[in-house]
Order: C-alpha cells, then sequence, then structure tokens
C-alpha cells in the first residue's frame, strides 16, 4: 500500500537556525510530491510541489525541497527559519497515473523560538 | 481567503447520532474531496465527488456517505456517529478528477467531536 512517513513529530528551532525535514514514501511508480503547510488556526496550504523535472523544487517563502527517487525521499528545507514559520508540515503524494487522491504523512510540528 | 467555505466550523454531537458536513469548493472547481483529519495525524482520504459521483473512496466504512449537487457543492453525512469519528473534516476542491497538475484549495474544516 501506498504511505508517507515523516520521521520527526516535533521540531523546535531558534530563529535563523536551518530546517530540514524529512519525508520518505512508499510507491513504486510515477508520483507527484507536495508538501503542505498548516498554520495554527489556518487551512492547508501548498507550500511546493514536484512533478517532473529538475529535482530541486523552490516554493513559498524560501522553502525548497529535493525529490531524490533512489531514495524515495522529498525532504524539506529552509535554510533560516522565522518565528513565522511555526506551524504543522505535512509532505504528501500522489499516484502519477491517478492524481486524485493525497497521501499525507502524519506531519510534523515546527516550533520556532523567537 | 480559503476560497473553499465549509460549515459548521465546530459541532458537537452524541453517539449513534447523524451529521451533514458541508462544503462550497472554489470558483471553477468541480470536484471536490474529503479527508478526515484525527488529531495528531494527517489527513485521510474518505471519497470524492465529480459531476455528482462518488469517483474514489478510501478505507472509510459505509456510514460515510457524500453527496454532490449540480452547484458542485458537496455534502458528507455520517451515520451512527462514534467516539472515534471525532476529528477535523477537511473538503478540497480541485478542477477535474486528475488534479497533480491543477492542485487542490483546503477549507479551513469543520472540528466535529462527539460525545
Amino acid at each position: 500500500a501506498q504511505s508517507v512517513s515523516q520521521h520527526n513529530h516535533h521540531v523546535i528551532l531558534s530563529e535563523a537556525a536551518s530546517l530540514e525535514l524529512g519525508c520518505n514514501y512508499s510507491y513504486g511508480g510515477t508520483v507527484n510530491l507536495f508538501w503542505y503547510v498548516q498554520y495554527p488556526g489556518q487551512h492547508l496550504q501548498l507550500l511546493l510541489k514536484y512533478f517532473s523535472g529538475d529535482p530541486l523544487v523552490k516554493g513559498i517563502k524560501g522553502f525548497e525541497a529535493e525529490f531524490i527517487k533512489s531514495k524515495f525521499s522529498f525532504n524539506l528545507r529552509k535554510p533560516s527559519v522565522q518565528w513565522s514559520d511555526t506551524a504543522e508540515y505535512f509532505c504528501a503524494v500522489t499516484p502519477g497515473s491517478s492524481a486524485s487522491k493525497i497521501i499525507f504523512g502524519s506531519g510534523t510540528r515546527l516550533s520556532i523560538r523567537p | 481567503d480559503a476560497g473553499v467555505t465549509q460549515s459548521p466550523t465546530h459541532l458537537i454531537k452524541t453517539r449513534g447520532q447523524q451529521v451533514t458536513l458541508r462544503c462550497s469548493p472554489k470558483s471553477g472547481h468541480d470536484t471536490v474531496s474529503w479527508y478526515q483529519q484525527a488529531l495528531g495525524q494527517g489527513p485521510q482520504f474518505i471519497f470524492q465527488y465529480y459531476e455528482e459521483e462518488e469517483r474514489q473512496r478510501g478505507n472509510f466504512p459505509d456510514r460515510f456517505s457524500g453527496h454532490q449537487f449540480p452547484n458542485y457543492s458537496s455534502e458528507l453525512n455520517v451515520n451512527a456517529l462514534l467516539l472515534g469519528d471525532s476529528a477535523l473534516y477537511l473538503c478540497a476542491s480541485s478542477r477535474g478528477t486528475g488534479s497533480g497538475n491543477y492542485g487542490y484549495t483546503f477549507g479551513s474544516g469543520t472540528r466535529l467531536t462527539v460525545v
């Protein structure tokens, strides 16, 4: 069965620290990959997505992610976090052949100390 | 503004009761998907509606049913509520069923508490 694993449940960083959130997926075929963010009390928002092409994807608010096919990974990075990045981050995948159902990871809660 | 409107925002029901949640998709979107997000978990796919028909379904029992109206809005119905149905229910709209390229827009959700 298809699945997404996020290894860090809660990450606590100080402002200006670098961030990397891990994501691995389980699916043998072509996939579309996403990172969503959920700020406290707000709806899920798309941070970035990968469909094909350059495996290094840049998203909003200075976030980027790298698709490494051989490792089935799609880690999220940001060189310098801000207090406003405090949120829940979800990695997600849709099978490339039938991109109708999103499979989400369990999420990583990011807390930034001012 | 999410563009997707869900109502109500909060709801408290008793075990065994039935509940109906509503979703109005973003303008220009014709497909509605429903997700259940339990506390501390990622959203889990319930089902998707397109052209007023259920097109795809996740691993949820028949107590969960839905409907899509001609104006693309949708309802999620849950019968015989269990304590474990307590969760945030998210609606996501998109254009077409193969939405990897067009993307989804999520609503803010309905928080259902079953007591």
